[in-house]
């Protein structure tokens, strides 16, 4: 079983529609919780972290974050063509220095 | 500005040679970190040090070699024992204080390719 589980995708949007990128994980302890942006050919940019239950939200973006159903999602609100990325989620491993990602979910919108 | 600098950013590598990658940060970061990415899959951790003179091996150590002399600097070597190096590499930081529930940041990558 993967760590960090995310729908590979292609998640495909129309311009202006809200994305909903979900990422499940297996382990209970963990405290935190990151989404990065990557474009093609470029290093992960980090959008959001979240630590608490509920919703986290800056500018378009939403982090939510359900621990006992141990899933972290991200909501894009009035997605942009150049919000056409993949979405890489990833959590602190706990008690250590390490993270773990997940695979990433492709998220196209289209104009 | 702060940030992590990352160089070369196109690398080659011939049959039996070991190269070795840059990466800086002037972040006053403890923690840094390498991994390997490669097409259409997510991060793979190689090393990582959590402080000067220390580093421990990730998932995919084998074929690589890293020191960490300076809080600044964290080189990677990939050896020719590393039969398959052809991918996109990637060098990150973390903030003090909080090990992993601190957020990284990446620096802009190398892409090493084969001769």
């Amino acid at each position: 079983q993967k760590e960090v589980e995310q729908n590979s995708g292609p998640l495909s949007v129309p311009e202006g529609a809200i994305a909903s990128l979900n990422c499940t994980y297996s382990d209970r302890g963990s405290q935190s919780f990151f989404w990065y942006r990557q474009y093609s050919g470029k290093s992960p940019e980090l959008i959001m972290f979240i630590y608490s239950n509920g919703d986290k939200e800056d500018g378009r973006f939403t982090a939510q974050l359900n621990k006992a159903s141990q899933y972290v999602s991200l909501l894009i609100r009035d997605s942009q063509p150049s919000d056409s990325a993949t979405y890489l989620c990833a959590r602190g491993a706990s008690g250590t220095y390490k993270y773990i990602f997940g695979t990433g979910t492709r998220l196209k919108v289209l104009a | 500005d702060g940030g992590i600098t990352q160089s070369p950013k196109y690398l080659f590598r011939k049959e039996g040679q070991n190269v070795t990658l840059s990466c800086e940060q002037n972040l006053n970061h403890d923690a840094m970190y390498w991994y390997r990415q490669d097409p259409g899959q997510g991060l793979r951790l190689i090393y990582y040090s959590q402080i000067v003179n220390d580093f421990q091996k990730g998932d995919i150590a084998e074929g690589y070699s890293v020191s960490r002399e300076k809080k600044e600097s964290f080189p990677l070597t990939v050896t020719s024992a590393q039969k398959n190096p052809t991918a996109f590499y990637l060098c990150a930081s973390s903030p003090p204080g909080g090990g992993s529930n601190q957020p990284q940041h990446f620096g802009d990558g190398t892409r090493l390719s084969i001769l």
